[in-house]
């Protein structure tokens, strides 16, 4: 069966400091992959999605990258983080087929910049 | 542009009651995906039930169902005999077909938070 991993589960950076979140998918392969933001007691945002290595579409401009270097790991990161980076990231995978399919996401990632 | 609405930021239920959340969108298309996902305060996004637009029957999941309303650009989800466990914020989400868009992108609403009463 296939599997999410996403570390760390919280995570505490002063403003300006770097950061890189990894998410990983076992028991599939050539996933599409996703990063989300969840603001406080709002919905979800789609930041970054990946339909292949080396292959990042961003949907809204920030602060933040993604990369995918190898198939089933997916990196956001940023170089300098800001007060407004602050949130809950959650990471996701769907398998790459013809047909539509679902979203399967991983456990999440609270942030809090200070 | 797709949008997804989700009109009851909050509802409460009793335990065993029956309960409906709402959700409306907006589409041009003719040919997509509804889904409705569950996030209990674990923060977990697990998936509940999904709807093919091309499909009139609605669609079933245990103690789950939805009312498909096309037309209407509708799609409200019931949960019968509610448990304690059914406490979480419920997500309604809305994705292209893929012969559009085969990314499997998913537009979400701003969630209803769903708590049931002992």
């Amino acid at each position: 069966s296939q599997t999410i991993h996403q570390w760390p589960a919280t995570l505490v950076q002063p403003v300006g400091s770097p950061l890189s979140l990894e998410c990983t998918v076992e028991g599939t392969s050539n996933p599409n992959l996703y990063w989300y933001r969840q603001a406080a007691g709002r919905g979800l945002q789609l930041l970054f999605y990946s339909v292949g290595i080396g292959q990042i579409s961003s949907e809204v401009p920030q602060n933040l990258s993604a990369s995918r270097p190898q198939d089933r790991q997916f990196i956001l990161s940023s170089k300098k983080l800001l007060l407004s980076d602050s949130g809950f990231y959650l990471c996701a995978w769907s398998v790459d087929s013809h047909i539509n399919q679902p979203q399967h996401f991983g456990d999440g990632t609270r942030l809090s910049i200070l | 542009a797709q949008t997804v609405t989700q009109s009851q930021p909050e509802m409460s239920v009793q335990e065993a009651e029956t309960v409906t959340l709402s959700c409306t969108y907006d589409t041009s298309e003719n040919n997509y995906y509804l889904f409705w996902y569950k996030q209990p305060p674990s923060r977990q996004m697990i998936l509940v039930i999904r709807q093919e637009a091309y499909k009139q029957q609605n669609a079933t999941e245990n103690r789950f169902s939805v009312n498909f309303q096309k037309a209407a650009k509708s799609f409200s989800l019931k949960i019968s005999d509610s448990q304690l466990g059914d406490t979480a914020m419920y997500f309604c989400a809305f994705m292209k077909s893929n012969r559009l868009d085969a990314t499997n992108k998913l537009i979400f609403g701003t969630g209803t938070l769903l708590a049931v009463q002992p």
